[in-house]
């Protein structure tokens, strides 16, 4: 039974960062993508970025360059998310999810998000 | 970034009605879809993988269909516990994009 477990909910001043937690437990953890997702209050979900464990190697969204980090230890089997330079349009529910293997190519691994973590509320507020 | 449009946004139907929901890719994704169910205050549910592989567990009343740039998501007998927000997810490549959403509603 593989359980997503995320951090607490986080209050963050405009132009600060937050770093949001999702601990795995069940399955194996360092070969399928874990990925992280924002909801803004009434919109759909968003791809923020994500990690294959095993490599290491972290994506993002175009639109998150230089403001997001995206790591993952596999000693403690836990992904971590950072978003740095935080502003009110922040303010959202940020879910971990890890993907089930899809297919690859010569870059990478994708797959659809089998399991999700509960969420994370990180409101951006002055 | 692949764009995915779902329509409508917005679906009025009543129990028992057999519903369609559509989404297009702006680019091929060959069958790399998949769809999810939200609820409010819930976390997204994978209803359907690989366009139109059953997710298990989930109703056979679910179905999907399509490849390339065209996919639908079919309820055949919509029953209560459907009423909710709907999601199509591209995962052909990265940035993974989700459509708009699909709000089905009780008419």
């Amino acid at each position: 039974q593989v359980q997503l477990v995320q951090s607490g909910a986080e209050v963050k001043k405009p132009g600060s960062s937050v770093k949001v937690s999702c601990k795995a437990s069940g399955g194996t953890f360092s070969n399928h993508g874990i990925n992280w997702v924002r909801q803004a209050p009434g919109q759909g979900p968003e791809w923020v970025g994500g990690i294959i464990p095993v490599s290491g190697t972290a994506y993002h969204a175009q639109k998150f360059q230089g403001r997001v980090t995206v790591t993952a230890d596999e000693s403690t089997t836990t992904a971590y998310l950072e978003l740095s330079g935080l502003r009110s349009e922040d303010t959202a529910l940020y879910y971990c999810a890890r993907e089930r293997p899809g297919y690859c190519d010569t870059s990478s691994c994708y797959g659809p998000f089998e399991y999700w973590g509960q969420g994370t509320l990180v409101t951006v507020s002055s | 970034d692949i764009q995915m449009t779902q329509s409508p946004s917005t679906l009025s139907a009543s129990v028992g009605d057999r519903v369609t929901i559509t989404c297009r890719a702006s680019q091929s994704i060959n069958k790399w879809l998949a769809w999810y169910q939200q609820k409010p205050g819930k976390v997204p549910k994978l209803l359907i993988y690989k366009a139109s592989s059953l997710e298990s567990g989930v109703p056979s009343r679910f179905s999907g269909s399509g490849s390339g740039t065209e996919f639908s998501l079919t309820i055949s007998s919509l029953q209560p516990d459907d009423f909710a927000t709907y999601y199509c997810q591209q995962y052909k490549s990265y940035s993974y994009t989700f459509g708009q959403g699909t709000k089905l509603e009780i008419k």
